[in-house]
């Protein structure tokens, strides 16, 4: 597709499940970011990848939380045991390049999935 | 450590009115680039803007118009003659010129533009 795709919207989930969250970022993406968006709230930051390694995982809130991209495209964002605080919007971004590369590359946001946990 | 405060938590006027969004930020970075972003209910963030911190060059683009100020760190976003159709979340963001390149936001203004 011509921009980031990311499914589910919606996810309703009871407190204690797992849930999966996939990103497919635009083609030849190198960087892919999550972020989270609590109602009311901007976006923060969870975690970035480049290409396939985790780069950065030091917005991710808890040891429950947990994200891969093990062929440098799709990254799948898990959640263990969802906890009610777990309530967000997920969003993904990606981008053409890699940071440091002295050029800026824009990041394109997906429309997030909306994660409700009962 | 960055940060992006955006004071206005919601802002309502009538259309043609003009309205201004304040965006305020702290950095230790020398170098970065600040945005707007448009968030509409349908939840995409829709990029209006980028300024990279050289760069305190005013823009205009159509009805939209920026004002940076390095001196004050802020960066505020005005709309010129409002339309229903700008009513949204706007949000400021920041992010330095090297490192991780993540964005951070500020906490959005919501902007009612009544008819």
């Amino acid at each position: 597709g011509a921009g980031v795709s990311q499914s589910p919207r919606y996810k309703v989930a009871k407190r204690g499940q797992d849930v999966a969250l996939r990103c497919d970022p635009i083609s030849g993406h190198v960087s892919l970011f999550w972020y989270q968006q609590a109602l009311g709230q901007g976006p923060e930051f969870l975690t970035y990848f480049q290409n396939e390694a985790q780069l950065d995982k030091s917005g991710l809130p808890s040891d429950r939380f947990f994200a891969e991209r093990p062929e440098g495209s799709v990254s799948t964002l898990k959640i263990q045991r969802t906890q009610q605080e777990d309530s967000a919007v997920y969003l993904c971004a990606s981008s053409l390049g890699s940071p440091g590369t002295g050029s800026y590359n824009e990041q394109f946001f997906g429309p997030g999935t909306r994660l409700t946990v009962l | 450590a960055q940060k992006v405060t955006q004071a206005q938590t919601e802002i309502s006027v009538v259309e043609k009115e003009d309205v201004t969004l304040d965006c305020v930020y702290e950095t230790r970075d020398t170098t970065y680039y600040l945005f707007w972003y448009k968030q509409p209910p349908s939840g995409e963030l829709v990029f209006l803007i980028r300024r990279n911190s050289f760069d305190e060059q005013n823009e205009i683009s159509g009805r939209y118009s920026w004002n940076f100020q390095k001196s004050t760190s802020s960066f505020n976003f005005t709309i010129t003659a409002s339309q229903v159709v700008d009513s949204a979340v706007y949000f400021c963001a920041l992010n330095p010129s090297t490192g991780r390149r993540a964005l951070t936001f500020g906490s959005g203004t919501r902007l009612q533009v009544q008819p």
